[in-house]
């Protein structure tokens, strides 16, 4: 079984400081790991992903993720947080010795807010 | 980038009529689409997962007789909430992935917001 953790509901930042968000992993094989973003009312924005490779993995609007495979970590970081940065933050996980039907596990979910 | 749509946002309806939600891959084909619930300030569950010409796959818990899904072609997915109840009040929200690739990422529609009264 596959599963995401991510311990923090809620992340407040000021604007300009640097942001984490925060998510563990736990798969049988190797991981495939994925960060979105779902603002207000609407879908998920892919925002960035880990499937090999450097293990910093840089994605859309300034974000970038670490891949930690010792601590089973794909910690979400921004260096200057913006206002329009706040929303809801989705780690996934999919297992890439998975078959079938390659199911993505999402964690419960981040809301970053960023304080002007 | 891949753009997924769905038709309509959002829906009210009266308890015991049925309700279908469109969803549509505008600029790529999906050969898997997969449709999610979400509660208020809860995670996405995947309800089912359908490949395109073939009966779809549910998790389990998830009515596939209440939740039919309709994997019509390579850019088409529907699902139909029959019979719905307050209960069934939710955000759905679908995505597709593309073919040819395991690790694709998947792009997600906008959501539809489901309200029956």
């Amino acid at each position: 079984a596959q599963s995401v953790a991510q311990p923090e509901d809620q992340v407040n930042v000021a604007e300009g400081n640097p942001l984490t968000v925060k998510c563990t992993y736990s798969v049988s094989g190797n991981p495939y790991l994925f960060w979105y973003v779902q603002y207000p009312n609407r879908g998920l924005q892919f925002l960035l992903k880990y499937i090999t490779g450097d293990n910093l993995v840089k994605g859309s609007y300034g974000f970038e993720a670490e891949f930690n495979k010792s601590q089973t970590s794909f910690h979400l970081k921004k260096p200057s947080a913006l206002v329009s940065d706040s929303a809801l933050y989705f780690c996934a996980v999919r297992d890439a010795n998975s078959g079938g039907y390659q199911k993505v596990t999402f964690g419960t979910g981040t809301k970053l807010q960023v304080i002007p | 980038g891949a753009v997924v749509s769905q038709h309509p946002s959002r829906v009210i309806c009266k308890s015991g009529t049925s309700v279908k939600i469109e969803c549509r891959s505008l600029d790529f084909q999906a050969t898997t689409m997969f449709w999610y619930r979400q509660f208020p300030k809860q995670s996405l569950m995947l309800m089912a997962t359908s490949n395109e010409g073939s009966k779809a796959t549910y998790e389990q818990g998830v009515e596939k007789d209440k939740f039919l899904i309709n994997h019509a072609s390579l850019t088409l997915s529907t699902l139909t909430v029959t019979s719905a109840h307050p209960e069934d009040s939710s955000f759905y929200i679908c995505s597709a992935r593309t073919s040819g690739g395991f690790y694709n990422e998947q792009f997600f529609g906008p959501g539809t917001r489901l309200t029956v009264l």
